[in-house]
């Protein structure tokens, strides 16, 4: 059975910096493109970031570019988002989802909460 | 970027009702395009890829069609637990981008 799940949400300063992680299994991790998607309470989904399966491309969304990085560990199975300079708008709860290459997200974790908030 | 444009954003209908939720890229994106089920508090649940595939273990009520630019989402006859916020999502460019989302309502 595929799993995903998410850890490291909490409640952070604005300007401050947080790390996701998100624990697959149930499959080959070393197989399959990962990504983070988040959803800001009472708003819609947006694609946060995406990686491939050795690390060596990485894709962002315009408005996290130069603050978030994804990054996973095949060895321990474990994909991360690192994220730094937080804004009130980076508050929502983010997913990690398996991205197959050609198809769209089939598996979601149950996600974390991120609040930025003075 | 692409742009995903989703109509409507709410919806009611009524237990039987047969209801179409569009959604327009803002270019060709072949058939890259996914439809997902989110009801509160929970994960978003695919219900079709490559934009006409019927997930596994999804009901057959549920249809998608479409290519390039334009593409429909179908429910043939609503059961109360469709009642729910429906997403399309692109995934042809390297940022993906998901429609605004459609909340359909018990009438």
């Amino acid at each position: 059975e595929v799993q995903l799940v998410e850890s490291g949400g909490g409640l952070v300063q604005p300007g401050g910096s947080l790390r996701l992680s998100c624990a697959a299994s149930g499959f080959t991790f070393s197989s399959s493109w990962m990504s983070w998607v988040r959803q800001a309470p009472g708003k819609g989904l947006e694609w946060v970031a995406n990686i491939k399966q050795d690390g060596s491309e990485k894709y962002y969304v315009d408005s996290v570019k130069g603050r978030f990085t994804i990054s996973r560990d095949n060895a321990k199975n474990s994909l991360y988002l690192q994220m730094n300079s937080l804004r009130a708008e980076d508050t929502a709860v983010y997913y990690c989802a398996r991205d197959p290459w050609g198809s769209c997200f089939d598996y979601w974790g149950q996600g974390t909460l991120v609040t930025v908030s003075s | 970027d692409i742009q995903m444009t989703q109509s409507p954003s709410s919806l009611s209908a009524s237990v039987g009702d047969r209801v179409t939720i569009t959604c327009r890229a803002s270019q060709g994106i072949r058939n890259d395009l996914g439809w997902y089920q989110q009801k509160p508090g929970k994960a978003p649940k695919r219900l079709i890829y490559a934009a006409s595939s019927l997930q596994s273990g999804v009901p057959s009520r549920f249809s998608g069609s479409g290519s390039g630019t334009e593409f429909t989402l179908t429910i043939s006859s609503l059961q109360p637990e469709d009642f729910a916020t429906y997403y399309c999502l692109q995934h042809n460019s390297y940022q993906y981008s998901f429609g605004q989302g459609t909340k359909l309502e018990i009438k």
